[in-house]
C-alpha cells in the first residue's frame, strides 16, 4: 500500500535555527514527489516537485532533497514568516491516467523571534 | 486575482441538508480534484475530474457527487449532509503539460450541525 509519514509532527525553532523536516514514502513506483506549504485557513501552496533520488530544488531559504526512501525539507536560518504547515505528497508511476497524490499528515513549523 | 476559487468560504449547515460547493479556475487546466481535510489526516480524494466528460470517484466518494459544467468549473455536492463531512475541502487543479504539481484554492470550511 502506497503510503507517506512525515516527522516530526510539529517543530519549534529559534529565528535562525536551522533544522529539517522529513517525509518518508513507500511507493510502487515514484513519479513525483511534492512539497507544499499550507497557512492556516488557506490552500495548500505548492514549493517543490522532485522527481528522483538525489534530485535537489532550492527556494529561498529552503531546500528539498530525494532518496529511494525518502526527502528532506532543509530550512536554513528560518524566519518567523516561515511558520506554516509543510506536506509532502507522492504520485504512484502505475498504469492508467491517474495523477493522485498521496498525502502526509504534515509537520507544523512555528518559527519563534 | 486568484487562479482557483472557491465559494463560500464558510458554510454552516444541518444535518440533512443538500449543500453545493463550487470551484472556479482561470489557469485553463483540464485537470479538477476535490479534496477533504480533517484534523490530524492527510488530505483526501474525493473525485476528479479530466475533462467536461470525465468524472471519476476518489479514495471516500460516499455520500458525495460531482459536476464538471465546463472545463473551468468543478462543483462538490453534499446530497444529505451529515455531522462527520464537517471538514476543510479544497479543489484543486493540473495541466496536462509540463509539471505533475496541482495547484490548490483556498478551501470552503463546512460544518454541519
Amino acid at each position: 500500500e502506497d503510503q507517506v509519514t512525515q516527522s516530526p509532527e510539529a517543530l519549534r525553532l529559534q529565528e535562525g535555527e536551522s533544522s529539517s523536516l522529513n517525509c518518508s514514502y513507500t511507493v510502487s513506483g515514484l513519479r513525483g514527489l511534492f512539497w507544499y506549504r499550507q497557512d492556516p485557513g488557506k490552500g495548500p501552496e505548492f514549493l517543490f516537485t522532485l522527481y528522483s533520488a538525489g534530485e535537489e530544488k532550492e527556494k529561498e531559504r529552503l531546500k528539498a532533497t530525494l532518496t529511494k526512501k525518502e526527502s528532506f525539507l532543509h530550512i536554513t536560518a528560518p524566519k518567523p514568516e516561515d511558520s506554516a504547515t509543510y506536506l509532502c505528497a507522492v504520485q504512484a508511476a502505475r498504469g492508467g491516467a491517474t495523477n493522485k497524490l498521496i498525502f502526509g499528515t504534515g509537520t507544523l513549523l512555528a518559527v519563534q523571534p | 486575482d486568484a487562479d482557483v476559487t472557491q465559494t463560500p468560504r464558510n458554510r454552516i449547515t444541518k444535518t440533512g441538508k443538500r449543500i453545493m460547493l463550487e470551484c472556479s479556475q482561470t489557469k485553463g487546466h483540464d485537470r479538477m480534484y476535490w479534496y477533504r481535510q480533517d484534523p490530524g489526516l492527510g488530505l483526501q480524494l474525493i473525485y476528479y475530474s479530466f475533462d467536461v466528460k470525465d468524472i471519476n470517484k476518489g479514495e471516500i466518494s460516499d455520500g458525495y457527487s460531482v459536476s464538471r459544467q465546463a472545463q473551468a468549473k468543478f462543483s462538490l455536492s453534499l446530497e444529505s449532509a451529515i455531522p462527520n463531512q464537517t471538514a476543510l475541502y479544497f479543489c484543486a487543479t493540473r495541466g496536462t503539460g509540463g509539471g505533475n504539481e496541482q495547484f490548490f484554492g483556498p478551501g470552503t470550511r463546512l460544518t454541519v450541525l
